[in-house]
């Protein structure tokens, strides 16, 4: 069965301590795997995507690398404006473009 | 700049009444999807449709149904909403080429009274 795994649920950080989020995956065949940011009461809004295994992308304090199995996004001296529900999802060969969903990561960061 | 618009931020129905969800995109896209979004079950598909008048089940088909007959709309329609139906409604919409980002509306909070 075609699955995604985020961990941790919940996350809290000081600003400036960096940390990781992982997204573990067992999927039949990758065609992408997306990162999503979402803010309390509002629609996931695009991050990254990557496609193959080595891959990494940047942008500002946030850093996404991807394995064979997981893909990880770095946060970097977070600051408390980087706070919010981090998804995970990835989009299966076998479709039309049907994304499956980790269940996210919600990260605090306090001042 | 890119939009998927849902017409209603917030709403409350009650229990048996026929609850209409729109969502509009301005990208021309093939791919429209609804997903609901729950506390601790993260987001679920509901129904996509990859083109005008398709539509495929998604994991959590259940007492919803979808329609789309413009590229540019797609809505999701509970037949007779009930308590187990509130949840955020998120639409969203892609390209069909591979590789890909879809795009997400604001969201839809139903409540069911």
């Amino acid at each position: 069965e075609d699955q995604v795994t985020q961990s941790p649920e919940a996350l809290r950080l000081q600003e400036g301590e960096s940390s990781s989020l992982n997204c573990s995956y067992t999927v039949s065949g990758l065609r992408g795997l997306f990162w999503y940011r979402q803010d309390p009461g509002k629609g996931p809004e695009f991050l990254f995507t990557l496609y193959s295994a080595g891959e990494e992308k940047e942008k500002e304090r946030l850093k996404a690398t991807l394995t064979k199995k997981e893909s990880f996004l770095h946060i970097t001296a977070p600051k408390p404006e980087d706070s919010a529900t981090y998804l995970c999802a990835v989009r299966l060969s076998s479709n039309t473009g049907k994304l499956i969903f980790g269940q996210g990561t919600t990260l605090q960061v306090k001042p | 700049d890119v939009k998927v618009t849902q017409s209603s931020r917030y709403l409350v129905k009650r229990t048996g009444e026929k609850v209409f969800l729109e969502c509009v995109q301005d990208m021309d896209h093939e791919n429209m999807f609804w997903y609901r979004q729950d506390p601790g079950l993260g987001l679920r598909l509901i129904y996509f449709s990859y083109d005008v008048k398709m539509k495929e089940k998604g994991d959590i088909p259940e007492g919803y149904s979808v329609s789309r007959e413009k590229k540019e709309r797609f809505s999701l329609i509970l037949e007779s909403a009930s308590t187990n139906q509130t949840s955020m409604y998120l639409c969203a919409s892609s390209l069909r080429r591979d590789k890909l980002r879809a795009f997400f509306g604001q969201g839809t909070r139903l409540t069911v009274v």
